[in-house]
């Protein structure tokens, strides 16, 4: 069964930085690209950011670039988001989402991690 | 960064009836990379369609997605009381952005 656990959601002020991971479980990490998606609270969904299967190739959405970088440890089944210069408007429950045929098709989700920021 | 706008924002019926979504896109949807989701509270969103037409693995036939080009629907035949939810269209492909509709909140009347 593939599962995704994010971890590392917690209260930052504004201009603080986090750490969010990713574990996941049940297939091969190696072979998959793997998105970050973020929703506000009571908001719709938004795309944050991809990382390629071995890593090479990630993008951002322009909400977060220069901000934020993804990364993969495919020897650990893990994936990251080191969040930066943190906004107020980034309080949201971040997904780790795998994809699936395409890049941005997701067919499993983790439950989400809540990140806050907030003085 | 192709825009997708949902349609109507709030949709109020009865279980039994029909429903009928609407996705429409600022520009083509290159290859019909369209998909559907369902988001019930508290829980991540669950895939339905993609392809635009084709449904997710366990999805039952009630639900149908059609449409190319720009515009798009989800249909769900005979809503099930489960069926109530916020449901999201998304433009994915192999090049992000990926971006997602605002949403439509389906709910009991």
């Amino acid at each position: 069964e593939v599962q995704l656990v994010e971890s590392g959601g917690a209260l930052v002020q504004p201009g603080g930085s986090l750490r969010l991971s990713c574990a996941a479980s049940g297939f091969t990490f190696s072979s998959y690209e793997i998105n970050w998606i973020r929703q506000a609270p009571g908001k719709g969904l938004e795309w944050v950011s991809y990382i390629s299967s071995s890593g090479s190739a990630a993008y951002y959405g322009d909400s977060v670039k220069g901000r934020f970088t993804i990364s993969r440890d495919n020897a650990k089944s893990s994936l990251y988001l080191q969040m930066n210069s943190l906004r107020v408007e980034d309080t949201a429950v971040y997904y780790c989402a795998r994809a699936q045929i395409t890049s941005g098709l997701v067919a499993h989700w983790g439950r989400g991690t809540l990140v806050t920021v907030s003085s | 960064e192709i825009v997708l706008t949902q349609s109507p924002g709030t949709l109020s019926l009865s279980p039994g009836e029909r429903a009928i979504l609407s996705c429409r896109a600022s520009q083509s949807v290159r290859s019909n990379y369209l998909a559907w989701y369902q988001q019930k509270p508290g829980q991540a969103p669950r895939l339905l369609i993609y392809g635009a037409s084709i449904r997710a693995t366990g999805i039952p036939d009630r639900f149908s997605g059609s449409g190319s080009g720009t515009h798009f629907t989800l249909t769900i035949s005979r809503l099930e009381p489960e069926d109530f939810a916020v449901f999201y269209c998304q433009q994915y492909g192999y090049t992000p952005p990926f971006s997602f509709g605002q949403g439509t909140k389906l709910e009991i009347k």
